[in-house]
């Protein structure tokens, strides 16, 4: 149980488009989802966590109006790199809480490479 | 502020066995975790503690916590080539939602 998958696994795109990454609780309801950026041979940064049904609540530093985040449901959660740029080549991960609260479940990661 | 702080490597040699050392900062953390990370994968949760607790064991994993300290570490008995990954120390933030904050990993090389 508990499994987090991510969609798609890689993706390859060009300056200035958009780039949608989704998140997906597989067995259980996840009413908190968060999203993390992982440099090459770097911890994990915490982008932003993802309520159900509100706003993200996003980290210092980190642009909501370029990195866009949308929970509409229990299970779903989608990350939006907009515009982007060869800076925001990453690995990007998300994770989701258990209904107790206190277990985080990773995806697997998108690698978003922009050319 | 919050952080979180681990050895950057270990080199162990197949079937001894691995501590891997975190330190941290917020003594109100409720919770205390360890995850597993292969090249190119996201984070495998192996265990966790809770701050009330001082010891806790899964088959061949035991964490230890010294709250005093602020000290975790994880021992990994009769270490296999399967255990070679980053391992990352994280403590979950007082105030709700489970927020986490990592250290920068410990890169464990198993040889034979």
């Amino acid at each position: 149980g508990a499994v987090v998958s991510q969609h798609p696994s890689w993706v390859i795109c060009k300056s200035g488009t958009s780039v949608k990454i989704e998140c997906r609780s597989l067995d259980f309801q996840a009413t908190t989802m968060f999203w993390y950026r992982q440099f090459p041979k770097q911890s994990l940064m915490l982008m932003a966590t993802s309520n159900e049904g509100s706003k993200a609540t996003y980290e210092q530093g980190v642009e909501k109006d370029k990195f866009l985040i949308n929970h509409a449901s229990l299970t779903l959660s989608t990350l939006t790199v907009t515009s982007a740029h060869p800076e925001d080549s990453s690995f990007y991960i998300c994770s989701a809480t258990n209904p107790q609260g206190y277990e985080q479940y990773f995806g697997p990661g998108t690698r978003l490479t922009v050319t | 502020g919050e952080d979180v702080e681990q050895s950057l490597f270990l080199s162990v040699r197949e079937g001894d066995s691995s501590v891997i050392n975190c330190t941290y900062t917020d003594s109100s953390s409720t919770y205390l975790y360890w995850y597993k990370q292969e090249p190119g994968a996201g984070l495998q949760l192996l265990t966790y503690i809770f701050s009330n607790m001082d010891m806790k064991q899964d088959q061949r994993l035991t964490v230890l916590l010294n709250k005093k300290d602020k000290h975790l570490s994880l021992r990994i008995a009769d270490t296999q080539t399967g255990d070679s990954a980053i391992y990352f120390c994280a403590e979950s933030m007082s105030g709700g939602y489970n927020k986490l904050i990592f250290g920068a990993g410990t890169r464990l090389a198993v040889h034979p």
